[in-house]
């Protein structure tokens, strides 16, 4: 709908498998964000990507690792995840950071990742 | 720290009335911007409105409007002629810079036909 896609839209994995998440953007933009969206918790925003340079890493744990290989993907790899980390995982991007003044930083949702750790 | 607030974590409203969410935020900033986002159920989170903290007028995008009190710190959304797809849940967002992007709670807004 909005021209970005997340898949897979359901993942049930064990504390000790390693997954990947994986976003596509089709809208030309250059930066990219990870949210993680808990029950009944504000959407936290995990990590940053401009022109494929990560630029925010939001005090994240380092069982969750992003890659961001060129400006329309970007991938969230997991592993030995804790059930905590059973969340909603949404994908955004937006044209540019939104730094100067006029641009546009408007942020555009996937359908997200629904993750259940076991 | 930057917080945003929604106090209501649950409205609802008949179809073809008006509705207004809440929303308060914290901030230490002159220039900033705020949203609104909808996320129906199981269905991508969409921009809904946006307004810059420079701006005095208030943004309005069709049916919905904003008000925005910048000195009180109140960012509400209204949401006129209510329709059946408005059922949603609402999030008000705050963003200071690239990285200090904040979300309120979400407020779910149910249309009563």
């Amino acid at each position: 709908e909005t021209g970005v896609t997340q898949t897979p839209r359901h993942l049930v994995m064990g504390m000790t498998n390693k997954k990947s998440l994986k976003c596509e953007q089709h809208l030309g933009h250059n930066a990219m964000y990870w949210y993680k969206q808990s029950a009944k918790k504000p959407l936290e925003l995990m990590f940053v990507y401009s022109l494929e340079e990560r630029v925010e890493n939001n005090s994240v744990p380092s069982r969750f690792s992003p890659e961001c290989p060129n400006s329309s993907h970007l991938f969230l790899h997991l592993h030995t995840l804790q059930p905590e980390d059973s969340a909603l995982y949404l994908c955004a991007s937006s044209q540019d950071l939104g730094l100067a003044e006029f641009s546009t930083d408007t942020q555009y949702f996937g359908p997200g990742t629904r993750l259940t750790v076991l | 720290a930057q917080t945003v607030t929604q106090s209501q974590p649950e409205m609802s409203v008949q179809e073809a009335e008006t509705v207004t969410l809440s929303c308060t935020y914290d901030t230490s900033e002159s220039d900033y911007y705020l949203f609104w986002y909808k996320q129906p159920p199981s269905r991508q989170m969409i921009l809904v409105i946006r307004q810059e903290a420079y701006k005095q007028q208030n943004a309005t995008e069709n049916r919905f409007s904003v008000n925005f009190q910048k000195a009180a710190k109140s960012f509400s959304l209204k949401i006129s002629d209510s329709q059946l797809g408005d059922a949603a849940m609402y999030f008000c967002a705050y963003r200071y810079n690239f990285n200090k992007f904040y979300f309120g709670s979400g407020t779910k807004l149910n249309v009563k036909p």
